[in-house]
């Protein structure tokens, strides 16, 4: 079954430190990939997406993913977080291209706390 | 634009109860959904529908229901509230310009409690 993993369940870091949060899915084809953000007691947002081309995607807030097909792979990366990066991480992915009905599977989430 | 709304913000029900969740979107979107976020699990999709009209099952369907009054409208429904169902709920819709554009809104969602 198609499935997403995210390992880490909840990360600490300190402020400029650097962060990546692993995502792995298992599709066998075409792939979506997506980052969602929830701060607390927010809904999800967009952090950024990947559907084809370049492999390096840039989202919002400084945030970057890489997608590594070899890996089944989609890590977030921040150069140096802020504690207002503090929330939840969600990866998401549907299998298909553009118009199909395929629905968003999500990870479980990694909680992410920066201390100042 | 409002973008997705959702009432109640926040509900207690008894066992056995049933309350209906409601969700609109003002973007003209013609896909919505409604997922179910616990602690640990991610979200998970209960009930989705693709166009005004069709409603199809998710992940986790069993003891809800949907209907898509219209293009702007997607309730939920739980006919007989259980402690299981106690969860925070989101409605989402989703818009698809273009290949690669695709995105999906959030809702503010809706924190359920079930005693």
């Amino acid at each position: 079954a198609q499935s997403v993993s995210q390992h880490n369940h909840h990360v600490i870091l300190s402020e400029a430190a650097s962060l990546e949060l692993g995502c792995n899915y298992s599709y066998g084809g075409t792939v979506n990939l997506f980052w969602y953000v929830q701060y607390p007691g927010q809904h999800l947002q967009l952090l950024l997406k990947y559907f084809s081309g370049d492999p390096l995607v840039k989202g919002i807030k400084g945030f970057e993913a890489e997608f590594i097909k070899s890996k089944f792979s989609f890590n977030l990366r921040k150069p140096s977080v802020q504690w207002s990066d503090t929330a939840e991480y969600f990866c998401a992915a549907r299998g298909g291209y553009g118009g199909s009905q395929g629905n968003l599977i999500f990870g479980k989430g990694t909680k992410l706390s920066v201390k100042p | 634009n409002a973008g997705v709304t959702q009432t109640p913000k926040f509900q207690v029900l008894k066992t056995g109860q049933s309350m209906t969740l409601q969700c609109a979107q003002d973007m003209n979107h013609n896909s919505m959904y409604w997922y179910r976020q616990d602690p640990g699990m991610g979200l998970r999709l209960i009930y989705y529908s693709a166009s005004e009209g069709t409603t199809d099952k998710g992940e986790v369907p069993n003891g809800y229901n949907v209907s898509r009054l219209n293009k702007r409208e997607f309730s939920l429904r739980l006919e007989s509230a259980a402690p299981s169902q106690t969860s925070v709920y989101f409605c989402a819709s989703r818009v698809f310009p273009g290949p690669g554009q695709e995105t999906q809104y959030f809702g503010p969602g809706t924190r359920l409690l079930v005693l």
